[in-house]
């Protein structure tokens, strides 16, 4: 059963320190997204890559936040430093995403980070 | 904002009774979608609506969409409690660039 995997699960880290969320996308998907989920601002979307390619970042703060996708097998969003309003759930998604099909995408169950 | 956003934030009723939530956006679309989130878990695709298509069925969900008055909505028949969770509407976009953008989600409480 294909699905996408996030790791850690949970991530408790005092602030300053470095957090690095992985994401394995579904095999053959081209997309992946970046997501961060609060009880104030819903999921919003951090940045997305198309063919490995980063698409856009722009709901990403630029100055503490990363993400690459080093291969086709790996994503990653790292904050650096970290600080406690950083403290929420992020999500990986990814979807096989053309100009004229749906897009429907697939999460992973998330990174809950809490930084203190 | 080209979030959809849903209303209500927050619903609760009987098994048995049917859940229907609804969903407005802003700026044109290529294809709505409706997804479930379970406490502590993961968002899960239910239903596609594409912008040419006015219904959509899928077991006990009915998806409608109105693209002159950007709505949708979502209706559940003959709820079980199984069907707690949060809901969310995202709207799609066509172009090389496309990406879904979701809304804030609606809490669905349905009692035993």
């Amino acid at each position: 059963d294909a699905r996408v995997t996030q790791t850690p699960r949970h991530k408790v880290t005092e602030m300053g320190q470095e957090v690095t969320m992985r994401c394995q996308p579904i095999l053959g998907h081209n997309t992946v997204f970046w997501y961060r989920q609060t009880m104030m601002q819903g999921l919003e979307l951090l940045a997305y890559f198309r063919n490995r390619a980063p698409l856009d970042d722009s709901g990403m703060p630029k100055d503490r936040f990363s993400a690459e996708m080093p291969d086709a097998t790996l994503a990653t969003l790292k904050i650096q430093p970290s600080e406690p309003r950083d403290s929420a759930v992020y999500f990986c998604a990814s979807g096989l995403v053309s100009g004229l099909s749906g897009n429907t995408i697939y999460f992973g169950e998330g990174s809950w980070l809490t930084v203190v | 904002s080209q979030q959809g956003e849903e209303d209500p934030q927050a619903l609760s009723i009987q098994e048995g009774e049917n859940a229907t939530m609804n969903c407005s956006y802003k700026t044109s679309i290529n294809n709505l979608q409706w997804y479930r989130q379970n406490s502590g878990r993961g968002l899960v695709h239910l239903i596609l609506i594409r912008s040419n298509e006015r219904e959509k069925h899928s077991g006990r969900l009915r998806v409608t969409l109105d693209t002159s008055k950007k709505s949708s909505s979502l209706l559940i028949t003959a709820s079980r409690a199984a069907d707690t969770a949060s809901y969310f509407c995202a709207t799609g976009y066509t172009g090389a660039n496309s990406k879904l953008t979701f809304g804030k989600g609606i809490t669905l409480s349905v009692r035993p």
